[in-house]
């Protein structure tokens, strides 16, 4: 079957501008993951949605962050006045299940370029 | 604080045996997580330890020890396509995973 998808795999935009970030799980999965990842370094972790459960957004860096989920299907990441240094690879992974042996599926990615 | 440790970098040779050592210190312990990450690239699982032992798969190996918070993994018979980034990470008490900051690994011929 399909795997993650993100869209779009790139963006560019201007400092100041909001962009938005789309992740399609794999169906079935009812536990979404955001990350952040820049250059050389590991996975940060940003929110994360298990079903209809209030969504954890303990490693949103800042309020300019925001997330939502419909149900457990796409979810989308939201970036307002962007700044350069939010310049990174955005990963969404999903899961079966949050607990157990269950490994993390990831997208390819969206790579944020703010200039 | 809970902490995930790897070294940043490691060089191995084309055909040898190479160990990537993780130790973690978190709230609570409900298994551990080898991930690899080619370059520009999403990572991709490669094993999942819960109990004390080595766990084999192929050239791949992970070994867990949790009384010593300590795991590694083995890669044997290195071949140019096992350059890549390794990433170690722990499921906490909550469930959450909790990454490290990965070893990026340099085979040579």
């Amino acid at each position: 079957g399909a795997g993650v998808s993100q869209s779009p795999s790139n963006k560019v935009t201007e400092k100041g501008k909001d962009v938005e970030l789309r992740c399609d799980p794999i169906s079935g999965h009812t536990a979404l993951y955001w990350y952040r990842q820049r250059l050389g370094q590991g996975l940060e972790f940003l929110i994360y949605f298990q079903g209809n459960s209030a969504p954890d957004k303990s490693g949103l860096p800042s309020d300019r962050f925001s997330a939502e989920r419909t149900g457990e299907s796409v979810s989308t990441l939201t970036i307002q006045r962007t700044q350069q240094e939010d310049s990174a690879v955005y990963l969404c992974a999903s899961t079966q299940s949050e607990d157990g042996s269950y490994e993390q599926y990831f997208g390819p990615g969206t790579r944020l370029t703010v200039t | 604080g809970q902490n995930i440790d790897q070294p940043t970098e490691m060089t191995a040779t084309e055909g040898a045996i190479v160990q990537i050592n993780c130790t973690y210190q978190t709230s609570g312990f409900n298994g551990l997580f080898w991930y690899q990450q080619h370059a520009g690239e999403a990572p991709t699982f490669l094993s999942y330890n819960v109990l004390d032992g080595l766990e084999e798969k192929g050239r791949f190996s992970s070994f867990l020890s949790r009384s010593k918070g300590y795991s590694y993994l083995l890669l044997k018979e290195l071949q140019m396509k096992d350059s890549a980034s390794y990433l170690c990470a722990v499921k906490d008490s909550n469930y959450q995973l909790i990454w490290g900051a990965g070893t990026k690994l340099i085979i040579k011929p």
